[in-house]
This record gives C-alpha cells, sequence and structure tokens, in this order.
C-alpha cells in the first residue's frame, strides 16, 4: 500500500487566499485524521471522520477552517481565508482502530 | 491546556548510552498510551505503546514505562543507535469515551545521538 498520500506537499500562499489541502487514507481503513503541527502545541487534533462522517470538529481553530470527506478514498481541509498565523504543517492520518498511520504532511506558508 | 506534557524540547545522548525521554499527563482519563517518531520532512510513525493496566512494556530496545499514580511515562532507549535520531511524541487516549482512535499529542522532544 503507498500509505497515507497527501497534497500539495508544500503551499505558499498569501494573506487571504484559499486554501485546499487534500488527502487519499489507506485503503479499508475507517478512520481519517487532520492534526496541524506547530512549535508552540506540537500535534493538534482538527477533526476526525468515522466511516466518511465528521465524529468530532472540536479542535478546528474557528470558522475559517472546513473539512470534508465526500468518500472513503478522499477528503479536504479548507482555510479561507488563510492568514499568516495558519502556517503550520497538516498531517492526515488514517486508522483501522489500532495503529494510526500519518501522511508526510502538507507544509503550509501564509504570507 | 496541554493534557500532555513532554518538558524536554531537545535531548543529546552519546552512542551506545540509554536514552530516557519523559512524558506527564493530566488527564486521569486517559488509559492508553503511545510513542510515535518523526523524521525530518516525514509523518510521525507508531513506536510502541502501552495500556494503562500495565506498567512496562517492551519491544527490543525501546521500553516504556508507566506510572499512573504520578500520570508519569517515559521511554527508555537502549542502547542509542544514530538512526534513533528524530523528534519523539508522546500520545494519549482515553478509550473509554472516545476509543483508541482520538489521540492527544504531546510537544515533542528532539533526539539527537551523538557519535
Amino acid at each position: 500500500d503507498a500509505g497515507v498520500i497527501q497534497s500539495p506537499r508544500h503551499e505558499v500562499t498569501e494573506m487571504g487566499q484559499e486554501v485546499t489541502l487534500r488527502c487519499k487514507p489507506i485503503s479499508g481503513h475507517d478512520y481519517l485524521f487532520w492534526y496541524r503541527q506547530t512549535m508552540m502545541r506540537g500535534l493538534e487534533l482538527l477533526i476526525y471522520f468515522n466511516n466518511n462522517v465528521p465524529i468530532d470538529d472540536s479542535g478546528m481553530p474557528e470558522d475559517r477552517f472546513s473539512a470534508k470527506m465526500p468518500n472513503a478514498s478522499f477528503s479536504t481541509l479548507k482555510i479561507q481565508p488563510s492568514e499568516p498565523r495558519d502556517s503550520a504543517v497538516y498531517f492526515c492520518a488514517s486508522s483501522n482502530q489500532n495503529t494510526i498511520y500519518f501522511g508526510e504532511g502538507s507544509w503550509l506558508t501564509v504570507v | 491546556d496541554q493534557q500532555v506534557k513532554q518538558n524536554s524540547p531537545s535531548l543529546s545522548v552519546q552512542e551506545g548510552r540509554i536514552s530516557i525521554l519523559n512524558c506527564d499527563y493530566t488527564n486521569s482519563m486517559f488509559d492508553y498510551f503511545l510513542w510515535y517518531k518523526k523524521y525530518p520532512a516525514e509523518g510521525p510513525t507508531f513506536l510502541i505503546s502501552i495500556s494503562s493496566i500495565k506498567d512496562k512494556n517492551e519491544d527490543g530496545r525501546f521500553t516504556v514505562f508507566l506510572n499512573k499514580s504520578a500520570k508519569h511515562l517515559s521511554l527508555h532507549i537502549v542502547p542509542s543507535q544514530p538512526g534513533d535520531s528524530a523528534v519523539y511524541f508522546c500520545a494519549a487516549s482515553d478509550s473509554t469515551n472516545f476509543g483508541n482512535e482520538k489521540l492527544t499529542f504531546g510537544t515533542g522532544t528532539r533526539l539527537t545521538i551523538i557519535p
């Protein structure tokens, strides 16, 4: 299996622009997670899905952030409008209730 | 409020010696604990875990110790090797309420093994 696939790997965007991060989970995994990594807070869980249904979005920072999972093989995390403080590494992960497998991350820089 | 704390942002250890990484937690509902390892430009990968019914779990060079009364766990790596240089994240879950899928991570400790 190719593992969790994220795109883009790197994104530099201007403040106010919309950013869309994409994720393809490991086939057969029924949980999908979006995490954000910053120096100050480490790895923070933003939202997670079970069988494409959002279960807990309490970690989503504010209304500018939204996530969707239209089917079992695809999810998006959208930031609109983006702000410099959103600069971080965003990880997508999936699991089969045992081990969580992470993608390589999307490095976002908002200038 | 950081429920999982790794108070040492970095640690340097001589090759061949023991590396000890520490983690404290505040939520008494946490009952499952994990360590993840992360290399630069890669996602975290699972290393070892322990359930709250145990106080020790060993896997090769890696041992995790859990002290529930102190709400403290540690990861021991012995002997340390240069390939162990990475950022180590401690994580915890409240499996009773959320299952093992919802993990709370610490801020990480960067381990550097000196050849």
